[in-house]
């Protein structure tokens, strides 16, 4: 069964440092989604792409987060710099045109 | 605007037990609802979902169903087990399409043998 790819599971930085994530949706999939988790809630969505365009990055805080997704295929998510309340579980989800979201496992980033 | 809101948790159960997780929601037209369910340290994975008023969303013993006059969307099993525990989500997606979806902040449930 396909799935969505995240890397790294688990990234622990120091404040002030740059961090990536990357994330593969599930081949085919248009929509990608990046969604953030922090602790005891549920995931908001930092920005939302379809195939290679930005959708939707309201929600993206733009002096430290970038997202981009070059060849509408794989998506990277970067903050530079980390701060500590950057600390979250980080959510990639792809999907095809209905709007059932398929979602990866997640990179649970901790700054120190 | 939207909005999703479920009871509170932990909820903590024994195993065989009659579970109930109740969620409403607030949405500008006709939305389509979902339960998602969060293992320890894994992603969100789809349960179940519900696209029109009165359906019912089915999967692994779970059911939910979708009621209108009530903008409710209930997450019910009859007998729990212990690989269950878990944090559900309750979610909505405000349109047909490709858009974002919309959380509730999740109910963890546990169940003891």
């Amino acid at each position: 069964e396909a799935e969505v790819a995240q890397s790294p599971r688990y990234k622990i930085t120091e404040k002030s440092q740059a961090v990536a994530f990357w994330c593969d949706p599930i081949s085919g999939h248009a929509t990608l989604y990046w969604y953030r988790q922090i602790l005891g809630q549920g995931p908001e969505l930092l920005v939302q792409f379809q195939d290679e365009s930005v959708v939707d990055d309201s929600q993206l805080p733009k002096d430290r987060f970038s997202a981009e997704r070059l060849k509408g295929v794989d998506s990277t998510l970067k903050i530079q710099p980390a701060e500590l309340g950057d600390s979250a579980m980080y959510l990639c989800a792809s999907s095809l045109r209905n709007n059932e979201q398929f979602f990866g496992p997640g990179t649970r980033l901790t700054v120190l | 605007g939207n909005s999703v809101t479920q009871m509170e948790g932990p909820v903590t159960l024994s195993e065989e037990a009659f579970l109930t997780i109740n969620c409403t929601y607030t949405a500008t037209g006709y939305p389509s609802l979902f339960w998602y369910v969060q293992y320890p340290g894994e992603g969100l994975q789809l349960l179940l979902k519900a696209t029109k008023a009165d359906d019912k969303g089915s999967n692994k013993g779970f059911e939910a169903t979708y009621r209108k006059e009530t903008t409710s969307f209930h997450l019910e099993k009859g007998s729990v087990q212990v690989s269950d525990s878990a944090v559900y989500f309750c979610a909505l997606n405000p349109t047909a399409g490709n858009t974002p979806l919309v959380f509730g902040k999740g109910t963890r449930l546990s169940v003891i043998a």
